[in-house]
């Protein structure tokens, strides 16, 4: 399987920016980067997702490393409504059984300081 | 809200009972995903359907079952319950059947608690 590698925990300050980072080196040519958040007691939320070129929404920013083996999630204002657990998924062919669905890791969870 | 509707919000059952958890996707959605999470696995794949067919099988107990309707609501059902299956169970929807390219949008669960 295409893993990702993300910190455990990171920590910000309310309207300062946040740039989580997410490690995939064996990524493959055809595999998207999505973007997903969670916050507490509440489902998975898209966030965000992209293949090459650095993608930009409301929510948030992807970076992506030109040679695709890193991606940074940029959220340009963190409020407090932002602490979450934030996980980087690759989406592509034959992963758990089928392109479809998502493999969830255990993401890096956002603390934002008042 | 990502249009997603999950029921009930909340269930409280005993050892061995069977429950039903029901999903409405999205409308123009043809695709439902489930998940489980409990504290200890995180978020575990179920299974898929796409247009009323079964289309990928994660990590699904045989004492849990799910189907999908003509009217593309989704029900997963689980029986001969053990104390070890409480945990929060999500439904998400996409547009096909699986398009890398399109993101899946997640209802927010239902809370399972075995007794």
């Amino acid at each position: 399987d295409a893993k990702t590698t993300q910190p455990n925990s990171m920590e910000s300050n309310e309207e300062e920016p946040v740039h989580l980072p997410c490690n995939h080196s064996t990524i493959s040519g055809t595999d998207y980067i999505h973007w997903y958040r969670q916050l507490p007691s509440q489902g998975p939320e898209y966030v965000i997702h992209g293949l090459t070129s650095n993608v930009n929404n409301r929510m948030a920013s992807l970076a992506i490393a030109e040679d695709r083996k890193s991606s940074t999630l940029i959220l340009h204002r963190a409020t407090l409504r932002d602490a979450a657990v934030y996980y980087c998924i690759l989406r592509g062919t034959n992963y758990g059984g089928s392109q479809g669905n998502l493999i969830f890791g255990k993401g890096t969870k956002l603390s934002v300081k008042p | 809200d990502s249009g997603v509707t999950q029921t009930p919000k909340h269930l409280i059952t005993a050892t061995g009972q069977r429950v039903t958890l029901r999903c409405s996707p999205r409308s123009g959605d043809l695709s439902v995903y489930w998940y489980q999470q409990s504290l200890d696995q995180g978020l575990q794949f179920l299974i898929q359907y796409y247009n009323g067919e079964e289309r990928a099988k994660g990590n699904i107990l045989e004492r849990f079952s799910a189907q999908q309707f003509p009217d593309l609501h989704s029900e997963l059902n689980l029986s001969s319950l053990e104390l070890g299956d409480s945990a929060l169970y999500f439904c998400a929807s996409s547009v096909g059947p699986g398009d890398k390219n399109s993101p899946l949008h997640f209802g927010n669960g239902t809370r399972l608690t075995v007794t």
